[in-house]
Order: structure tokens, then sequence, then C-alpha cells
């Protein structure tokens, strides 16, 4: 059984680009999760998505974020006109309802 | 929403030594699990918490949750190199998202 799969696992893009993060979850997990972690820095909660829904996106900025995960396919995270800022390990986890997460490997997002 | 505080945020401690990390909150919790992270990896679930007083053992690793499910700690006898990481709590809401401690960082001198 495959774990979460992310890519890519490195992303290097300029400033103005956009960059999209993939997520594959856990067979069978119906809940994904993204976080974004800065160097020497905890986990910060950005959006919650169910299959075609957005649970809880309390933690993605205002502007320039979105996420999605549709009925096919992967999840995705798509940042518009990266800024220096966004540069910081994305990582996504899925899990069935109210359990324990599984996280990808994270993408590395560096922006020059 | 309520954050859990996670002291200390680093330890150093020679191969052999135990070590202790503790995470608080000011508002009662559902449940809390425990998560790894290895330099340069991604997290890693060690344990769910639930019942008030709980206590639960992965060989050299014990976890607590306190009586009145506001604090938990993560203690690790005699450590290893290969205990190196960060160890992060959470906390699940009331949306059924987890929000992480900031995490304690262990560094362990062979």
């Amino acid at each position: 059984n495959a774990g979460v799969m992310q890519n890519p696992r490195h992303l290097v893009r300029r400033r103005g680009q956009e960059a999209r993060l993939r997520c594959s979850p856990m067979k069978g997990h119906s809940h994904v999760y993204w976080y974004r972690q800065l160097p020497e820095e905890g986990l910060k909660f950005m959006v919650y998505l169910q299959k075609e829904n957005i649970i809880d996106e309390s933690g993605m900025p205002k502007e320039r974020f979105s996420a999605e995960f549709p009925k096919e396919g992967p999840s995705i995270l798509r940042i518009q006109q990266v800024v220096r800022g966004d540069s910081a390990a994305y990582f996504c986890a899925s899990s069935p309802p109210q359990s324990p997460l599984h996280f990808g490997n994270g993408t590395r997002l560096t922006v020059t | 929403g309520q954050q859990v505080m996670q002291i200390p945020q680093y330890q150093h401690v020679q191969e052999g030594e135990d070590f202790t990390t503790y995470c608080n909150s000011s508002t009662t919790l559902s449940n809390i699990q425990w998560y790894k992270q290895r330099p340069g990896g991604h997290p890693v679930f060690l344990i769910q918490l639930v019942k008030s007083g709980e206590v639960k053992k992965q060989k050299r690793l014990t976890f607590q949750f306190g009586e009145a499910k506001k604090n938990s700690s993560l203690h690790i006898t005699a450590t290893q190199t290969t205990d190196v990481g960060t160890y992060f709590c959470s906390r699940m809401d009331s949306s059924y998202k987890l929000i992480f401690g900031s995490g304690t960082r262990l560094l362990v001198r062979p």
C-alpha cells in the first residue's frame, strides 16, 4: 500500500511565477491536509479537504493561495505570484476520518 | 484556536541520558497525538492518548496524558543517536484538523 505521494520533491520558482504542489493520499483515505513548515520551525496548518470540498481553510493566506481535492486525481496546492517568503517545506497528510495523519515526504519550495 | 505549548524548544543530551518533552494546553483536550520528525524528513505518527491519566509505552518511550487532560509528556529512557529529531505533540480541534505544538528538537551527542 503506497504511502502519501507528493511531487515534486523540490521546486524552484522565480518571484512572480506559479507553484503547483501535488498530493495523492493513501488508498482509502478521504481526508487531505496541507501544512507549511519554515526551516527550524513547527508545522502550520493551512487547509483541510475532503473530495470536492474544502472543510477548513482557516490557515490559508487570503491571497495567492488555493487548494483543491477533485473527485478524480490528486489534491493540488496552488501558489500564484510566489514571493521569497513562500519558500518553505509544504507537507501533505491524509487520513481516514478522525484518525492519525500519514504524511508525505513534502515539497521543498525555493523562490529565487 | 487554542494552541498547545511545548517545552523545551531544544534539548541537547549525551547518549544514554534521559529526555523529556512537555506539552501543555489551557483547555481540556479530547486527545493528544505525538509525532516524530527526523532531520530532513517528514512527521511520523508515534501514538495517540485519549483517556485521562493514560500511560503508554513503546520500548524506551513513555507517553503520559494528564489527569485533567490538559498536559502530556514524552519521556525517552537512555537516549540513542537514532532518537535525534523533533518531537511534536498535537491536538485535534472541533473541526477535526490537527494543530501542532512548536516541537522539541532533540540532539544526542554520541
